[in-house]
């Protein structure tokens, strides 16, 4: 079964302080991951996509298929990093591509 | 920029009533989502098209329809709104159906309260 797994519904860390948040997934193919944000009323948002290997406001994550992990970390987290945090896998099934299937989020507080 | 619209961002419906949730994307995409987003449970795929009047079962179809007329145009429609609906329901649009390039673009949402 395809299926994407965040432990922690609630991380909160100091400013400063490194932050990562975990990413687990299950999946038999090659498998597409991504980061979504959502920062307080503002619209869900592309963060990052394994595939660019990129860094993004100083976000960076790495595919790790042997641990199937897709953990996002940032060496020191800012007041604006809080906000709901969401992975997702692009699934394929049926005739039927492009679908992503999210996690549950976890929401980041960054404490002054 | 690409730009999805929702026709509300608040919406007040009694048990039994239809509602119509409208999403309008101005990119030409072809693919277009309705997710639901509830506390704890995450983002849930309600339906989803890959075309003009093609649709496509979510994870979470049961009490939903949907409508997509027109590229651009792609509705919601609870047939028989129960409280267990209450719910904050995003629209999404791609470009295509490639995974590793296909950015999904969200609409702002639409808060439904079923009284």
């Amino acid at each position: 079964a395809q299926r994407v797994t965040q432990p922690e519904k609630l991380l909160s860390v100091f400013k400063g302080a490194p932050v990562e948040l975990k990413c687990n997934y299950s999946y038999s193919g090659s498998p597409e991951l991504f980061w979504y944000v959502q920062y307080s009323r503002q619209r869900l948002q592309l963060l990052l996509r394994h595939i660019s290997r990129e860094s993004i406001k100083g976000f960076t994550a790495d595919l790790n298929k042997g641990e199937t992990s897709f953990h996002l970390k940032k060496p020191f987290a800012q007041e604006e990093d809080s906000a709901m945090y969401y992975c997702a896998l692009s699934s394929y099934y049926g005739g039927s591509q492009g679908n992503l299937i999210f996690g549950k989020g976890t929401k980041l507080s960054v404490k002054p | 920029d690409v730009k999805v619209t929702q026709s509300s961002r608040y919406l007040v419906k009694r048990t039994g009533e239809k509602v119509f949730l409208e999403c309008v994307q101005d990119m030409d995409h072809e693919n277009m989502f309705w997710y639901r987003q509830d506390p704890g449970l995450g983002l849930r795929l309600i339906y989803f098209s890959y075309d003009v009047k093609m649709k496509e079962k979510g994870d979470i179809p049961e009490g939903y329809s949907v409508s997509r007329e027109k590229k651009e145009r792609f509705s919601l429609i609870l047939e028989s709104a129960s409280t267990n609906q209450t719910s904050m329901y995003l629209c999404a649009s791609s470009l295509n159906r490639t995974p590793s390039t296909d950015t999904q673009y969200f609409g702002p949402g639409t808060r439904l309260t079923v009284l």
